[in-house]
């Protein structure tokens, strides 16, 4: 079955650093690949996503490339800000719904 | 934007009890929800893929007695966790999907069963 694995984390870094978090999923197919993130308090918000093979999401400066030779999906950001701490979660999707990473803690510091 | 409405935000109830989360699109019709669950530091679960006015497909491993998902509108889903016990207590989140690729997330409803 499909799966999705990504670094847990807690991630530490501080502000204006280079982030990178990976995601490497198994999978059969062509699927699509998400990036959501989950704010304190708040639900998840969709982040980026990619529809096939070689396609770059990018959002609110975050980039991630779908890369089928490394069946990976990895999330990046040349410059964080206090305000990225959250939550990340890489997903694959099909039309019957969502399989998850665990998740990665992200925190900023100042 | 799209919402997703999810209520309660967090439920506290003793063993035994049944616990009823509602799911609403707040501004658009979902043709499907689907609802998840979220173990403490672990990846979200997909429970069940719900479709207005059909049964609701659960996974594998799901008990379906145990959690029973009514999708009576485009724009209501609920799942009932019956008879609840301490093991299911967890985070559980709705998601909606309007059609397209794109899916809306509800707040999530932390549960606690005593």
């Amino acid at each position: 079955g499909d799966s999705v694995t990504q670094m847990e984390g807690p991630v530490t870094l501080s502000e204006e650093a280079f982030l990178t978090i990976n995601c490497t999923y198994t999978a059969t197919g062509y699927p699509s690949l998400f990036w959501y993130v989950q704010y304190p308090g708040e639900g998840l918000q969709l982040l980026l996503k990619a529809t096939k093979a070689d396609d770059k999401g990018s959002n609110k400066g975050f980039e991630a490339t779908y890369r089928k030779e490394t069946t990976s999906f990895h999330l990046e950001k040349g410059s964080v800000q206090v305000s990225d701490s959250a939550v990340y979660f890489c997903a694959l999707g099909r039309a019957d719904g969502l399989t998850f990473g665990k998740g990665t803690h992200l925190i900023i510091q100042p | 934007g799209a919402v997703v409405s999810q209520h309660p935000s967090w439920v506290i109830c003793k063993s035994g009890t049944s616990v009823k989360i509602e799911c609403r699109s707040l501004d658009f019709q979902a043709t499907t929800m689907f609802w998840y669950r979220q173990f403490p530091k672990k990846s979200l679960m997909l429970m069940a893929t719900s479709n207005e006015g059909s049964k609701a497909t659960y996974e594998q491993g799901v008990e379906k007695d145990k959690f029973l998902i009514n999708h009576a509108s485009l724009t209501l889903s609920t799942l009932t966790v019956t008879s609840a016990h301490p093991e299911d207590s967890s985070f559980y989140i709705c998601s909606a999907s309007r059609g397209d690729e794109k899916l809306f997330f509800g707040s999530g409803t932390q549960l606690s069963v005593l």
